[in-house]
């Protein structure tokens, strides 16, 4: 079946840092690709996304890049900051209305 | 993007009561929406898929006697679990999709059984 894996955390950066966090996935079809951010305490929220091959998804100055050939859908952010602290998940969406399939996500703590 | 309304956000109840937890789509209609839950620092463990007019389909090894899923209309699906026990102490989280590509979340809620 379908999978996602990203890496493992937690991951601490300083204040103004390069951020990657590293998902490759595995499924039969051609997914849409996700990034889910969870702050503490609350629900998901959609943090970008990609839905084919090529596709560049950003948003707040995360990026992610849908790459079929590796399989991958790598965070980055260029310079991050103490309020990107949270959980970040990986997620893949093989057909409409059914369930995402979620990385075991990678818990980010940025310090001043 | 679409809104997702989780209530309550936190709820306290004593061992042996049942708690409804309730999951609106507040601007679209969800055909299908998803319960979670979630340990501390853990990934979301998918529960059950709820769809409007029908049976909520389980996940192997949640017992669905325990957790009563309801999606009575396109715009409500409610979780109840019924006689809690402090086992049951997690945060819950729903989400929904109505054929779009991603999925919105509700706020989560945080059940602690005392």
């Amino acid at each position: 079946g379908d999978s996602v894996t990203q890496m493992e955390g937690p991951v601490t950066l300083s204040e103004e840092a390069f951020l990657t966090i590293n998902c490759t996935y595995t499924a039969t079809g051609y997914p849409s690709l996700f990034w889910y951010v969870q702050y503490p305490g609350e629900g998901l929220q959609l943090l970008l996304k990609a839905t084919k091959a090529d596709d560049k998804g950003s948003n707040k100055g995360f990026e992610a890049t849908y790459r079929k050939e590796t399989t991958s859908f790598h965070l980055e952010k260029g310079s991050v900051q103490v309020s990107d602290s949270a959980v970040y998940f990986c997620a893949l969406s093989d057909q409409g209305n059914t369930p995402l399939v979620f990385g075991k996500g990678t818990r980010l703590s940025v310090i001043a | 993007g679409a809104v997702v309304s989780q209530h309550p956000s936190w709820v306290i109840c004593k061992s042996g009561t049942s708690v409804k937890i309730e999951c609106r789509s507040l601007d679209f209609q969800a055909t299908t929406m998803f319960w979670y839950r979630q340990f501390p620092k853990q990934s979301l463990m998918l529960m059950a898929t709820s769809n409007e007019g029908s049976k909520a389909t389980y996940e192997q090894g949640v017992e669905k006697d325990k957790f009563l899923i309801n999606h009575a209309s396109l715009t409500l699906s409610t979780l109840t679990v019924t006689s809690a026990h402090p086992e049951d102490s997690s945060f819950y989280i729903c989400s929904a999709r109505a054929g779009s590509t991603e999925a919105f979340f509700g706020q989560g809620t945080r059940l602690t059984v005392v």
